[in-house]
């Protein structure tokens, strides 16, 4: 069964540096999203990706925070400076090409920032 | 509006009885409705769906019902098992946009 990868499992960094969080999402899948959670609260919406650009995005997805999808697989998460506020499980999730269909989530990062 | 907490409501159920989990969503324009499960450190698993065209809808062991008067969802689970434990969410979807809101998260304990 076909599935959204993410790597790397755990990131650990220091307050401003940049990270780039990568995700795999299912091949035929045309919608891309990153949400974050965290540490016991409810997931929250970053971004939505579709046609090569941001079809929508949050109020906590500000200037630090860009996305690109580099190649025909791969989709990218950069904080450019990260914050302690920051620390969070990132999740991307796709679908295809339905509308309202069902999200497809990743295992998430672990993204732990000193 | 949506309330955010570090504790989770929790539900216990005994192995073999039926679990019901509620949610209430905001936003009268949602018409579309996901429940996803959460185990420990994993990514949320995608249960099932209905469209605010429904009332109810089921699936394997488990069944949503859409009560759009009072905006509510539930989501039952029949024969409740302990691989059944885990963290619960609704989320809602309006037509042309593309992000899903979650609700805060019920934890299901199941007893042996």
């Amino acid at each position: 069964e076909p599935e959204v990868t993410q790597t790397p499992s755990h990131q650990v960094t220091q307050m401003g540096q940049e990270v780039i969080l990568r995700c795999v999402p299912i091949s035929n899948h045309l919608y891309f999203y990153w949400y974050r959670q965290i540490l016991g609260q409810k997931v929250e919406f970053l971004v939505s990706f579709y046609n090569n650009e941001i079809s929508e995005k949050s109020e906590i997805f500000d200037d630090q925070f860009s996305v690109e999808r580099p190649d025909g697989s791969n989709f990218t998460l950069k904080i450019r400076s990260t914050k302690l506020e920051d620390s969070a499980m990132y999740f991307c999730a796709s679908r295809g090409g339905r509308p309202s269909g069902e999200q497809y989530f990743g295992p998430g990062t672990r993204l732990t920032v000193t | 509006g949506e309330s955010v907490g570090l504790h989770l409501p929790t539900l216990s159920v005994q192995e073999g009885d039926n679990s019901i989990i509620n949610c209430a969503y905001s936003n009268s324009a949602s018409d579309y409705f996901i429940w996803y499960k959460q185990e420990s450190g994993k990514g949320p698993q995608f249960i099932i769906d209905i469209r605010s065209n429904m009332d109810k809808r089921q699936g394997q062991r488990v069944t949503v019902l859409l009560n759009k008067t009072v905006k509510h969802l539930s989501l039952q689970i029949a024969a409740t098992q302990p691989g059944d434990s885990a963290v619960y969410f609704c989320a809602e979807s309006t037509s042309g946009t593309y992000k899903y809101i979650f609700g805060t998260g019920t934890r299901l304990k199941v007893l042996a």
